[in-house]
């Protein structure tokens, strides 16, 4: 089947506007991760979506940044009044059901440009 | 959280072994060891992970010291593709997989 999917593949926002970023994960895993890549660095966690379980949000910057899941589907991450540096690269991961021993499948990144 | 200590770059030849190391003398007894790496302008991918004994796969072998404070990804014969920036992780129980750190550039040479 389809990798993880996420849209857009490019987004250029001006400094104050709110963004939203899509990820479609692999049909049946139930563990979604939202990263943050800024440019030259390694990813930051942000956020850790398991089934029906709380998700784990020790990772979010700020209250700007908020994320929903639908079930054990599609995940939208929402940047509110974004800010220049929120410019990175944004990017989901999604694993079968979030074990320490299983690996991770990544979508290709949102790259946020804030004006 | 334990933490990975990793070079900045590393270099290697064409069609020779490589081998990258990884520090994590903080690691907790069930915390799985996990390596990903990152070509240009793409989401990371995964490589190879283990727990105590050495693993191996097509994309590469992971050597895992006794102690277990350190490991060492081993790409058996570079070529130009693997040029990558390569992650340590370690993953808890959690299943949270948090901050993959700068990792190490590997260039390789034709």
């Amino acid at each position: 089947g389809a990798g993880v999917s996420q849209s857009p593949s490019n987004k250029v926002t001006e400094k104050g506007k709110d963004v939203e970023l899509r990820c479609d994960p692999i049909s049946g895993h139930t563990a979604l991760y939202w990263y943050r890549q800024r440019l030259g660095q390694g990813l930051e966690f942000l956020i850790y979506f398991q089934g029906n379980s709380a998700p784990d949000k020790s990772g979010l910057p700020s209250d700007r940044f908020s994320a929903e899941r639908t079930g054990e589907s599609v995940s939208t991450l929402t940047i509110q009044r974004t800010q220049q540096e929120d410019s990175a690269v944004y990017l989901c991961a999604s694993s079968l059901w979030g074990g320490s021993n299983e690996k991770l499948f990544f979508g290709s990144g949102t790259q946020l440009s804030v004006l | 959280d334990a933490k990975t200590t990793q070079p900045n770059s590393m270099e290697s030849n064409e069609e020779e072994p490589v081998h990258l190391p990884c520090n994590h003398s903080t690691i907790s007894g069930t915390d799985y060891i996990h390596w990903y790496r990152q070509l240009p302008s793409q989401g990371p991918e995964y490589v190879i992970h283990g727990l105590t004994s050495n693993v191996n796969n097509r994309m590469a072998s992971l050597a895992i010291a006794e102690d277990r404070k350190s490991s060492t990804l081993i790409l058996h014969r570079a070529t130009l593709r693997d040029a990558a920036v390569y992650y340590c992780i370690l993953r808890d129980n959690a299943g949270n997989m948090l901050t993959f750190g700068g990792g190490t550039r590997l260039m390789v040479k034709p």
